[in-house]
């Protein structure tokens, strides 16, 4: 089956404005996370969302970073006014959840923002 | 705070030699432990996992080793090859009980590996 998709692969954008990354997670994968990966940072967790509870949004470093999940399954990370050190890959990851057996959990494969 | 310490931070291996890259964590309510290999340009791809239940699981040429009283894990790639050039990141997570799912994923470092022909 699918994996987990990403939009746009590659964005460019100027400081200051705001961008939009996509998520579509696995077909059925209940749990959604948003990592982002920088060279001086590693990978590093952002938000998560599990069906209807409140996401754990604990990763987010300021709150210029906002995240959705419509309907259970798409997401959108927003990230208003960017700043240089914004820039980085962002991650998407699914999981099955609802279970304590599977934990698997599988990434796309990135949007990499640069903010000129 | 780095809740996951990974080392080396570069290894290079001959093909047919066995890598090992090592992991120790901090919190005590990890019980799950996964690894990944990543491409450049690529998302990270799950490889293996391990539950601290177990001291040893083994997928092929893939062998993770746990010592839960040490806090300490571990990855063997036997037989290494070049197409095992990649970067490992080693993982952790634990289990949201209000959440009722995964919580996230706490990573190590990375591991930059190099099998040489």
């Amino acid at each position: 089956g699918a994996g987990v998709s990403q939009s746009p692969s590659n964005k460019v954008t100027e400081k200051g404005k705001d961008v939009e990354l996509r998520c579509d997670p696995i077909s059925g994968h209940t749990a959604l996370y948003w990592y982002r990966q920088s060279l001086g940072q590693g990978l590093e967790f952002l938000i998560y969302f599990q069906g209807n509870s409140a996401p754990d949004k604990s990763g987010l470093p300021s709150d210029r970073f906002s995240a959705e999940r419509t309907g259970g399954s798409v997401s959108t990370l927003t990230i208003q006014r960017t700043q240089q050190e914004d820039s980085a890959v962002y991650l998407c990851a699914s999981s099955l959840g609802g279970s304590g057996v599977k934990r698997e959990q599988y990434f796309g494969p990135g949007t990499r923002l640069t903010v000129t | 705070q780095q809740q996951v310490k990974q080392s080396p931070q570069s290894l290079i291996v001959q093909k047919g030699g066995i890598s090992i890259i090592n992991c120790a964590y901090e919190n005590t309510a990890f019980d799950y432990f996964p690894w990944y290999q990543q491409f450049p340009g690529k998302g990270p791809a799950l490889l293996i996992a391990i539950r601290p239940d177990v001291s040893e699981k083994k997928e092929g040429r893939f062998t993770i080793s746990f010592n839960k009283s040490a806090k300490q894990f571990s990855l063997h790639i036997m037989d290494s090859q070049p197409g095992d050039s990649a970067t490992y990141f080693c993982a952790a997570t634990d289990w949201g009980i209000s959440s009722g799912s995964a919580r996230q994923l706490t990573f190590g470092s990375g591991t930059q590996l190099t099998v040489l022909p």
